[in-house]
């Protein structure tokens, strides 16, 4: 069974700050990962994908990596703002097509 | 473009019930799958439909079962509810699967008295 494990579990931090969330995955044989934002009570929002022929991808202030041969990810949020309080998950997707996710990194930035 | 739409949005049920659950994807999309999320468990992977047909399926029992239809909207039955169904149930939808972008509704949240 594939694992996905998210560290930090919770985190709050200063606006402005740069941060770094992590996602570790067992999968060798992953196809891609993605990154999501929930919003207490909502549902999921995309906010980037990675395959696996892939090393990076990055939208606005954000930044996703991928290293297959750790087994991680990492997602870089830059000049957090309060707006970015959120929980954030990973999702990877290995041979199977089915996606196994992590248990969120929960994010508070305070003004 | 109209997002992944799902009805109802809140529902409380009785145990022994049983409840069926709406998504309607975004247009084009063919690929629909449903997740449940709970406080303990996190976010899981019930089934995925493509083209009407279940392609993958999690690991969860029977009772929850699921279907497809020729415009792609898809509905997820939960029979003889128990109180562990109680839960935030989400579908997604993409172009073809997990290898694209998922794209996900707001959710579905039982209630099982």
């Amino acid at each position: 069974k594939q694992e996905v494990t998210q560290i930090p579990a919770a985190l709050s931090v200063p606006e402005g700050e740069n941060l770094v969330l992590n996602c570790s995955f067992t999968d060798s044989a992953i196809y891609n990962l993605q990154w999501f934002r929930q919003d207490p009570g909502k549902g999921l929002t995309s906010l980037l994908l990675i395959q696996s022929s892939q090393r990076e991808q990055t939208s606005g202030r954000l930044n996703a990596s991928l290293d297959k041969s750790s087994g991680r990810s990492t997602l870089y949020i830059a000049a957090s703002q309060p707006g970015d309080s959120a929980t954030y998950l990973c999702a990877e997707s290995g041979g199977s097509y089915i996606p196994t996710f992590g248990r969120g990194t929960s994010l508070i930035v305070h003004p | 473009k109209a997002g992944v739409t799902q009805t109802p949005r809140y529902l409380i049920k009785t145990r022994g019930q049983q409840v069926t659950l709406s998504c309607s994807p975004i247009s084009g999309h063919r690929s629909v799958s449903w997740y449940q999320q709970t406080p303990g468990q996190g976010l899981q992977f019930l089934f995925e439909y493509f083209s009407e047909t279940q392609r993958n399926k999690g690991n969860f029992p029977g009772r929850f079962s699921g279907r497809q239809f020729s415009n792609s909207r898809s509905e997820m039955n939960v029979s003889t509810l128990e109180l562990g169904d109680s839960a935030l149930y989400l579908c997604a939808s993409s172009l073809a699967g997990s290898k694209n972008i998922q794209y996900f509704g707001a959710g579905t949240r039982l209630s099982v008295l």
